[in-house]
């Protein structure tokens, strides 16, 4: 079957790291998409990985290990406004599904 | 500016009354999507379309209906709303299965 699972929340500090873990189940992978969703508000696009390895953009990197079924979002030098739910969503290749969500992180930056 | 947009934005009715959420897209997207999102339970996809007239049940399609006569509209229909449909709708848009997909602002729905 098809799982995906992530952190229900988390709490950090302003100026700090944090590291957003995502794990998976799925057959026939196609990718893994990050999104970031403040309150109320639609998701935004953050990130896509499709091979193994880390994607930096900017203070927030994405990483993938298809073998482990495994995805981590690292925000850097963290700000008050990245406070929000971050959702990890995945892509099944020979499906016209598009995404797998999961139930969302939600980050509290704290001053 | 490439976008979607849904409405209404905030919307609420009574068990029973028949209503529509609209949606559009401005970017040529083949593929448009539905989804519902409740507390603790993430973002669950409601229906989903590939193209004109080809459209396909997600994960909670029941009490739902979506038609897709054109390619930038996929409006969401609830035939005849319960409490239970009480949540936040989203219609997104993508190029295809694993491009980026660029979400609504959301609809608010209450029913009582």
């Amino acid at each position: 079957g098809q799982n995906i699972d992530q952190p229900t929340e988390m709490t950090a500090t302003e100026g700090a790291i944090v590291q957003i873990n995502c794990t998976y189940q799925t057959s026939g992978f196609n990718g893994l998409f990050w999104y970031q969703q403040h309150a109320g508000e639609a998701p935004t696009f953050l990130s896509y990985n499709v091979l193994d390895g880390l994607e930096e953009k900017g203070r927030f990197s994405s990483f993938l290990s298809r073998s482990k079924g495994y995805s981590y979002l690292l925000l850097k030098e963290l700000q008050m406004k990245d406070s929000a739910s971050y959702l990890c969503a995945f892509v099944s290749s020979g499906s016209a599904r598009q995404l797998t969500f999961g139930s969302g992180t939600q980050l509290t930056v704290l001053p | 500016e490439a976008q979607v947009t849904q409405n209404p934005r905030y919307l609420i009715t009574v068990t029973g009354k028949k209503l529509t959420v609209t949606c559009s897209q401005n970017m040529n997207h083949e593929y448009m999507s539905w989804y519902r999102q409740d507390p603790g339970l993430g973002l669950r996809q409601i229906y989903y379309s590939m193209n004109v007239e080809v459209t396909d049940k997600g994960d909670v399609p029941e009490g739902y209906k979506v038609s897709r006569k054109e390619k930038r509209n996929f409006p969401l229909i609830l035939e005849s709303p319960s409490p239970n449909q009480t949540s936040l709708y989203f219609c997104a848009s993508s190029a295809g299965a694993g491009t980026e997909a660029f979400f609504g602002q959301g609809t608010r729905l209450t029913v009582v």
